[in-house]
């Protein structure tokens, strides 16, 4: 079985900011992990993945996140956040049966 | 290209009765997978089909069935609404099922009273 934990429920920030956004899994098999984002009212949508290769992941708007199997971590980081990065962020694991299991999810705030 | 679809957007349903909910996968996609999301559970894996045969099932009652048609629409059933039947439905569309990348829609908002 596979799970994921979510360090922090909520996250504030001031604007141009670094952030960091933790995840950690555990899995008894090989993982491919994802990034999503969910504004309000809206769907997931996909910030970064990693399936295999480099273990540093570049996502869209300026996301990264390090894949780390000895620790078994997955964190989100953005250098300089802005006001409209404020949503929630999903860890996410998948093995063989392609099935996402998520995180309980990470409420960033990013304040004036 | 068009994004993944689902209708209604919103629907209020009143304690057993029954609710049909559809998706529109992305042109060419043909494996949908659909998920829960609740305030208290999160976000729950319900069922994935592809080529019209359900491959996978998450842990939910049988209350919840799906099917996708010949065109990978696909839609969702839920019979007897329990007032925890009330959460944001998404569903999730890939090009095949061995593709780990998988596209969302907005979601229906179900609300049982």
């Amino acid at each position: 079985a596979q799970s994921v934990t979510q360090l922090d429920s909520q996250v504030p920030v001031f604007e141009e900011a670094p952030v960091e956004l933790r995840c950690n899994y555990s899995s008894s098999v090989s993982v491919y992990l994802f990034w999503y984002v969910q504004y309000p009212n809206q769907g997931l949508q996909l910030l970064l993945k990693y399936l295999s290769g480099s273990t540093l992941v570049k996502g869209i708007n300026g996301f990264e996140a390090e894949f780390n199997k000895s620790q078994t971590s997955f964190h989100l980081r953005k250098p300089s956040v802005h006001i409209s990065d404020t949503a929630e962020y999903f860890c996410a694991v998948t093995g063989s049966a392609r099935q996402l299991t998520f995180g309980s999810g990470t409420q960033l705030t990013v304040l004036p | 290209k068009a994004g993944v679809t689902q209708t209604p957007r919103y629907l209020i349903k009143t304690r057993g009765q029954q609710v049909t909910l559809s998706c529109s996968p992305i042109s060419g996609h043909r494996s949908v997978s659909w998920y829960q999301q609740t305030p208290g559970q999160g976000l729950q894996f319900l069922f994935e089909y592809f080529s019209e045969t359900q491959r996978n099932k998450g842990n939910f009652p049988g209350r919840f069935s799906g099917r996708q048609f010949s065109n990978s629409r696909s839609e969702m059933n839920v019979s007897t609404l329990e007032l925890g039947d009330s959460a944001l439905y998404l569903c999730a569309s890939s090009l095949q099922p061995t593709d780990y990348e998988q596209y969302f829609g907005p979601g229906t908002r179900l609300t049982v009273t």
